[in-house]
């Protein structure tokens, strides 16, 4: 099956500064990535929905300045954390779609990548 | 509004006894989407199975089996003489269309912690 790769799997910062995460479809154009965030023992929250070529869309609450996405090609979506501090200490876990599913029935389905342990000092 | 429950957040068994993790959903989509995911201590999303909404046929895989009932808005996970590997947190996520985007989101549930032991 189609596999996402995320990294790095775990990071520890200092606070105020900033840490990228990266997603990777690895064979297949991933045309739109989802970011999540999961507290320790909670659901995955959606951040944002990020399409190649085009802004990110974030759910309401989440600061666009704050988590910074870019997914300048089918394969490669980023995130960055910008000027960390402790409560951005979470798990977040990339998603891919490939093209063609946004609107067929039949396929409907995420892959996810393994996710990356931030825990900001 | 969308809305996932997952009402057990903990459940233990012992190695080889049946256990069913419960799912419950709210939309006001006729279209719509069902899944299960596996989430082991490493941390990546497992996909388990999709659901349509149109499809209401229960399926079995393995020592999987699914329980979709529409009329009760639920969606259940059996798993059936259990293993130690099957510990692992469980995720439910209710998949629609964004009437504004026109993109599918997934909604997920708060997850039930399976733990079986040996």
């Amino acid at each position: 099956g189609a596999v996402v790769s995320q990294h790095p799997s775990r990071v520890i910062c200092k606070s105020g500064t900033s840490v990228k995460i990266e997603c990777r479809s690895l064979d297949f154009q991933a045309t739109t990535m989802f970011w999540y965030r999961q507290f320790p023992k909670q659901s995955l929250m959606l951040m944002a929905t990020s399409n190649e070529g085009s802004k990110a869309t974030y759910e309401q609450g989440v600061e666009k300045d704050k988590f910074l996405i870019n997914h300048a090609s089918l394969t490669l979506s980023t995130l960055t954390v910008t000027s960390a501090h402790p409560e951005d200490s979470s798990f977040y876990i990339c998603s891919a779609r490939a093209p063609g599913q946004m609107m067929i029935a039949t396929n409907e389905k995420l892959f996810f990548g393994s996710g990356t342990q931030l825990s900001v000092l | 509004a969308q809305k996932v429950t997952q009402a057990q957040t903990e459940i233990s068994v012992v190695e080889k006894e049946d256990v069913t993790l419960d799912c419950v959903y709210e939309t006001r989509d006729t279209t719509y989407y069902l899944f299960w995911y596996k989430q082991p201590p490493s941390g990546e999303l497992v996909f388990l199975i999709r659901r349509n909404s149109f499809d209401e046929q229960n399926e079995i895989s393995g020592r999987y089996s699914w329980n979709f009932q529409k009329s009760t808005s639920s969606f259940n996970f059996t798993i059936t003489a259990s293993q130690v590997v099957d510990s692992a947190v469980y995720f439910c996520a209710l998949s629609e269309r964004s009437p504004t985007s026109g993109t599918y989101k997934y909604i997920f549930g708060t997850g039930t912690r399976l733990k079986v032991l040996a």
